[in-house]
C-alpha cells in the first residue's frame, strides 16, 4: 500500500522554538509538497520540491524553510515558531503529469501543530 | 489569479443524493480532482476527471465537468453516514508547472 508518512501527528511547541516536521514517501515520487490547512482558507502551499536538493517557494513561505536531502524525505522547518503558525500541516507527493500518471497528490495524515 | 470556489456546508439525509459544486477561473489544468478529508486525517483522492471529458462515473460517484461554465460537480448517490467529511475540488497543475489549486472545501453532513 502506497504511503506518505508524517512523523508527528500532534505537536505542542513554545514561541521561538525551532520545529521540524518530517515527511517520508515510499512511492519514488519526484515531487513533494508542504501545505498548511486553516479553517475557511483551504490548503495553502508553503514549499514544494521537484528533485533532491531542489525547492521552490509556494504561496506562503515566510517563516518556513525546507530540506530535501534524499528523494523520499522532505522536511519542513520553522526556525522560530510563532503563534500564527498554529495550524494543520499536510505533506504530499506526486509523480509528474504525463505517461506516469494523472499527477494526483498523495497526502500524509497531517501534523497538527500548536504554538503557545 | 486562479480561484476555486465551493460552498462551505451541505446537509443531506441518509439515502439521498449529495451534489457538491465547484467553480473555477483558470481552465488550463489537464486533470481535475475530488478529495475527501475525514476528521483529523489527510486528504484522500476520491476520483478525478480528464479535462477533455464531460462526465465520469465510478460506482456511487459521478463527476460532471462543464468547461464552458467552468463548473465541476461531484454527485454521491445513496449517501451514507460514512460519507460525512470535507470534500475538496482541486485543479491539477497546468503543463510545465507544479501548482495545484484547491477549493476551500465543502463540509458534508449526512443525517441518519
Amino acid at each position: 500500500d502506497v504511503k506518505v508518512t508524517q512523523s508527528s501527528r500532534y505537536l505542542v511547541k513554545r514561541t521561538g522554538e525551532k520545529v521540524f516536521l518530517e515527511c517520508v514517501q515510499d512511492m519514488d515520487h519526484e515531487n513533494m509538497f508542504w501545505y498548511r490547512q486553516d479553517p475557511g482558507l483551504g490548503l495553502r502551499l508553503i514549499y514544494f520540491s521537484y528533485d533532491v536538493k531542489m525547492k521552490e517557494k509556494g504561496d506562503i513561505p515566510e517563516g518556513y524553510s525546507v530540506s530535501r536531502e534524499k528523494k523520499e524525505r522532505f522536511s519542513l522547518i520553522l526556525e522560530s515558531a510563532s503563534t500564527n503558525q498554529t495550524s494543520m500541516y499536510l505533506c504530499a507527493s506526486s509523480s509528474p503529469l504525463g505517461a506516469r500518471g494523472t499527477g494526483e497528490l498523495f497526502f500524509g495524515e497531517g501534523s497538527r501543530l500548536t504554538v503557545l | 489569479g486562479e480561484d476555486v470556489e465551493q460552498s462551505l456546508f451541505l446537509s443531506v439525509r441518509e439515502g439521498d443524493s449529495s451534489v457538491i459544486n465547484c467553480t473555477y477561473t483558470d481552465s488550463s489544468s489537464t486533470y481535475l480532482y475530488w478529495y475527501k478529508q475525514e476528521p483529523g486525517a489527510g486528504l484522500q483522492l476520491l476520483t478525478y476527471i480528464f479535462s477533455n471529458m464531460d462526465m465520469k462515473q465510478d460506482q456511487r460517484l459521478t463527476v460532471l465537468l462543464n468547461k464552458k461554465d467552468k463548473h465541476l460537480s461531484l454527485r454521491i448517490a445513496d449517501t451514507q453516514t460514512g460519507d460525512s467529511a470535507i470534500y475538496f475540488c482541486a485543479l491539477g497543475p497546468p503543463p510545465g508547472t507544479y501548482k495545484y489549486i484547491f477549493g476551500t472545501g465543502t463540509r458534508l453532513k449526512v443525517l441518519a
